[in-house]
């Protein structure tokens, strides 16, 4: 079964603050993909990275980096001197659907919500 | 605006009402999707369309109703909502060549 936990439920930093959210996922695919969502108030859910199966390496994007590690089935992202726009629901998420059949899945883990205080 | 474009934004509406939410794309993705959201729980996949035609019905209740008149417009019809309907309802779509979906902003529903 695909599965993906989000322990964490709400974290709250002071700004300039470091922060890692965690995401640890089940599934028996040897080829899938690892996702991470931010939702804003507003609701809608904005595209921050995806990561395939078959690439182990950290990326970092700006203030974001990611540390993907398949040993403890693990996709964890950080980001670094946190901002008050950075407050929002983290969610993580695994696609298994094979893209020949013309749609995919994503199974979503429960979300972490994230305050940061000025 | 993130390419998928969600009406209306905010929806009330009584048990007995019929209303319908609507989704529009124009990125030319292939497939389309309505996702349920409700308060501390995970989202929930509950309709998938592919080339307009819906390839995934994961068990939702016959008060909703997909529609899926072409790849860029998707509705979901309701009628004789509950209470425990009310959440936020979010489409996606997806391309057919890479993997990843956009969002609409969601709608969000509240039956009384």
């Amino acid at each position: 079964a695909q599965k993906v936990t989000q322990a964490q439920t709400e974290i709250s930093v002071v700004e300039k603050e470091d922060v890692t959210l965690d995401c640890v996922y089940e599934t028996r695919d040897t080829t899938y993909y690892l996702f991470w969502y931010k939702q804003p108030p507003s609701g809608e859910l904005v595209f921050l990275i995806r990561r395939n199966s078959f690439d182990e390496q950290n990326e970092i994007s700006g203030r974001y980096s990611w540390n993907f590690q398949k040993s403890t089935s693990s996709f964890n992202f950080t980001i670094t001197a946190s901002q008050v726009v950075d407050s929002a629901v983290y969610f993580c998420a695994l696609n298994y659907q094979e893209l020949l059949k013309g749609f995919q899945k994503l199974v979503f883990g429960t979300g972490t919500r994230l305050l940061v205080s000025p | 605006e993130t390419g998928v474009t969600q009406t209306p934004r905010h929806l009330v509406m009584g048990m007995t009402n019929k209303k319908s939410l609507k989704c529009e794309q124009h990125l030319g993705h292939n497939a389309m999707y309505w996702y349920k959201q409700s308060a501390k729980k995970p989202l929930e996949l509950m309709f998938v369309y592919s080339l307009e035609e819906r390839v995934e019905n994961n068990s939702v209740p016959s008060r909703f109703s997909p529609e899926c008149p072409n790849s860029s417009h998707l509705f979901l019809h309701l009628h004789t909502l509950q209470p425990e309907d009310s959440a936020l309802y979010l489409c996606a779509s997806s391309p057919r060549d890479s993997y990843g979906y956009t969002f609409g902003s969601g709608t969000r529903l509240t039956v009384v």
